[in-house]
C-alpha cells in the first residue's frame, strides 16, 4: 500500500517567515510522530500524536514550532518566524500497533535563508 | 537522558565479507529495537525489528538483542556495494509515546 508522503519535499524560505509542512500517513495508522534531522543534532524527536489524545510536544525546541493532526490523519507542523538554525529535513513517521514499528516518509527540506 | 550509542566508524569492508554494526542504549525499559538504512539525501528506511533476547536473520542480515547487556547489533553478510549507506540504530522508549532515540549512525562503504 501507499507509504507516508510529505509536502513539499523541499521548502526554501527567508528567515522570520512562517512554514506549513504536510504529512500524510500510512492508512490505518494511529499513531503519528514528527522527527527533525540536522547536521549537528542528528536525528531527534519533535512531537508525536496517537488517535485523538492530546499531543506529545515534548521535543518541540521552541514555542515557535507547532502542529496538528486534523481528523486522526493529515498532520501539519508549522514554524513560525523562521531561523537559520531551523534548517533541516523534518520527517514524519506513522507507527503500526503491532509489532511497533515506525515507518518514515520522505521527509522535507527546510532552508532559511 | 536516555542515549543510544553507535560505533562511529566510518566502517569500510570487502564485496562479500559479513559487516558488523553495534549499538548500546541507557533506557532498560525499552522493548523495540530497530536498524534504519540511510542513503544520502534519502529518509531513513527499515530494515530490521527486533523485540526480544537472540538472533532475528532475515535474509543477509541477523540482528541480535541482549537486554542483560543493553546490546543490539547487526550483521551484513556477503556485503554488496548497494549496502553502502549510513545505518542508524533506533530504540523505542519505554514511554507511552514510544518516539525512536537514534545513535549518530555508522556509515558503512562495501569495497568492490
Amino acid at each position: 500500500g501507499a507509504g507516508v508522503s510529505q509536502s513539499p519535499s523541499n521548502k526554501v524560505t527567508e528567515k522570520g517567515k512562517d512554514v506549513e509542512l504536510r504529512c500524510d500517513p500510512i492508512s490505518g495508522h494511529t499513531a503519528l510522530y514528527w522527527y527533525r534531522q540536522s547536521l549537528g543534532q542528528g536525528l531527534e524527536f519533535l512531537i508525536y500524536f496517537q488517535g485523538n489524545s492530546a499531543p506529545d510536544k515534548s521535543g518541540l525546541p521552541s514555542d515557535r514550532f507547532s502542529a496538528e493532526r486534523t481528523g486522526g490523519s493529515v498532520s501539519t507542523l508549522t514554524i513560525q518566524r523562521t531561523q537559520q538554525e531551523d534548517s533541516a529535513v523534518y520527517l514524519c513517521a506513522s507507527r503500526k500497533e503491532k509489532p511497533d514499528t515506525q515507518y518514515f516518509g520522505p521527509g522535507t527540506r527546510l532552508t532559511v535563508l | 537522558q536516555k542515549e543510544v550509542e553507535q560505533n562511529s566508524g566510518p566502517l569500510s569492508v570487502p564485496e562479500g565479507a559479513i559487516a558488523s554494526l553495534n549499538c548500546t542504549y541507557s533506557d532498560r525499559g525499552s522493548q523495540s529495537f530497530f536498524w534504519y538504512r540511510q542513503y544520502s539525501g534519502k529518509s531513513p528506511e527499515l530494515i530490521m525489528s527486533i523485540y526480544s533476547n537472540g538472533d532475528k536473520e532475515d535474509g543477509r542480515f541477523t540482528a541480535q538483542l541482549n537486554k542483560a547487556s543493553q546490546y543490539v547489533s547487526l550483521l551484513i553478510r556477503d556485503s554488496q556495494p548497494s549496502d553502502s549507506a549510513t545505518y542508524l540504530c533506533a530504540v523505542a522508549t519505554s514511554g507511552s509515546a514510544r518516539q525512536l532515540t537514534f545513535g549518530s549512525g555508522t556509515q558503512l562503504t562495501v569495497l568492490p
